[in-house]
């Protein structure tokens, strides 16, 4: 069964402090992994996206690594800001083959919500 | 440019009540796709259309249809409601409608459905 896997559930750090978001996920064949973040009863802003062959992307103080072999992604966030506060979704993308109707059949990690405390 | 746009933002609805969520997608993006996510979960797919056609539906049952207009912009209707349907509904679009590509998907903020 194609599944994303996401931990910590939940994170508290302090502001200017660094973390790392994990995502493990099932689908394969596998085509691209995407970072989002989604502020509280908004919709999802893109972060990164990376293709199998990618194994790092940097987007300002967020850093995304994938492990293609292991199955494994993290965020790396740097020096935490409050508006930093927000869950982080880890989403995969099977290529089209895989599904029928061609279409791009992402499946969603249920997200890991930080906050950011001063 | 605009983003992507939904209405309503909110409404509560009854058991057994119907209801019609719209979706405008970018200027010049021909695929929209829908997710429900619940509080507390990620989104889960609902449909994707490009060019007008249906493209995918994921595990939703028939009580949940959708279409896409000439112009690109979409709707997502929700017959008999149940108390389980109350989420967040979101749609996304794309320039792109074709899977294994890295095309931006851009959401817009959501319709917030309540079933009483």
């Amino acid at each position: 069964k194609n599944q994303v896997e996401q931990s910590p559930q939940s994170l508290i750090i302090l502001e200017g402090k660094n973390c790392t978001l994990q995502c493990n996920y099932t689908v394969s064949p596998f085509s691209n992994l995407r970072w989002y973040k989604q502020d509280t009863g908004r919709g999802p802003v893109s972060l990164t996206i990376m293709t199998f062959s990618e194994n790092t992307k940097s987007n300002g103080r967020y850093t995304a690594t994938l492990d293609a072999d292991t199955k494994q992604s993290s965020l790396h966030i740097t020096a935490s800001q409050l508006s930093d506060s927000a869950s982080y979704i880890c989403v995969v993308s099977g290529p089209a083959l895989m599904f029928s109707g061609g279409y791009n059949k992402l499946i969603f990690g249920a997200g890991t919500r930080l906050a950011v405390h001063p | 440019d605009a983003g992507v746009t939904q209405s309503p933002t909110h409404l509560i609805k009854t058991r057994g009540q119907h209801v019609t969520l719209r979706c405008s997608p970018i200027s010049g993006h021909k695929s929209v796709s829908w997710y429900q996510q619940v509080l507390g979960q990620g989104p889960q797919f609902i449909f994707q259309y490009y060019e007008k056609e249906e493209r995918g539906r994921g595990n939703f049952p028939d009580r949940f249809s959708a279409r896409q207009f000439p112009n690109y912009s979409s709707e997502l209707n929700v017959n008999a409601l149940l108390l389980g349907d109350s989420a967040l509904y979101l749609c996304a679009s794309s320039s792109k409608g074709l899977a294994g590509n890295t095309g931006e998907l851009f959401f817009g903020e959501g319709s917030r459905l309540t079933v009483l």
